[in-house]
């Protein structure tokens, strides 16, 4: 197992276009997060599944952000008509049923020009 | 709405010496989890410790220990020996109690400097 795995690492576009992210959870974990993260800024919640089922949205997440979690394995996060304030580093967590440990992936670094 | 604060941007420590890195937060829950998260330069965040709210004993992993301070709604991280490795930014981060959407709410974090 090679833990979560974030693709791509790194990702220029034009304002205005759409974008998707991919995240690959670890096997066993049921548990999916997404997080954004803004220079010195610690890590935002932004949504959560727990298998397939997308059970939080943040308010942060605007109606130009949506994400799935097909059959309950890979998640993608896609934004749409991206805006320079999307630019941000955007991680992906996965868990076994709480308590256990988060383990976070490499992250996507979006810069939006 | 549960807060993580931790109000020094940065600290520097010397090789081999101690430091301390501070976090309080705020939550009308009783129970909860608190973590210190690190987050190197490649910026993959990896879990440091973590110390569940109902329990009185302060964790300890290795050279990193906490002091937890329930009433004071206090959590801090005291890293002994510094190594090199150590310099990061470190996390402080509160989850609710299983049963609920077990998010991590971060503080701002701190950037830590560790001086040959």
């Amino acid at each position: 197992d090679t833990g979560v795995s974030q693709d791509p690492r790194h990702k220029i576009t034009k304002r205005g276009q759409n974008v998707t992210f991919r995240c690959d959870p670890i096997s066993e974990h049921n548990r999916l997060y997404w997080y954004r993260q803004t220079l010195g800024q610690g890590p935002e919640f932004l949504t959560y599944f727990q298998n397939e089922a997308q059970l939080e949205k943040s308010r942060l997440l605007s109606d130009r952000f949506s994400a799935e979690r097909p059959k309950g394995s890979f998640s993608t996060l896609e934004i749409q008509r991206t805006e320079q304030g999307d630019s941000a580093m955007y991680l992906c967590a996965s868990s076994l049923e709480a308590p256990t440990e988060a383990f976070f992936g490499q992250g996507t670094r979006l810069t939006v020009v | 709405a549960q807060t993580v604060t931790q109000s020094q941007p940065e600290m520097s420590v010397q090789e081999a010496e101690t430091v301390t890195l501070s976090c309080t937060y705020d939550t009308s829950e009783s129970d909860y989890y608190l973590f210190w998260y690190k987050q190197p330069p490649s910026r993959q965040m990896i879990l440091v410790i973590r110390q569940e709210a109902y329990k009185q004993q302060n964790a300890t992993e290795n050279r990193f220990s906490v002091n937890f301070q329930k009433a004071a709604k206090s959590f801090s991280l005291k890293i002994s020996d510094s190594q090199l490795g150590d310099a990061a930014m470190y996390f402080c981060a509160y989850r609710r109690s299983a049963g609920a959407n077990s998010k991590l709410t971060f503080g701002k974090g701190i950037t830590l400097s560790v001086r040959p």
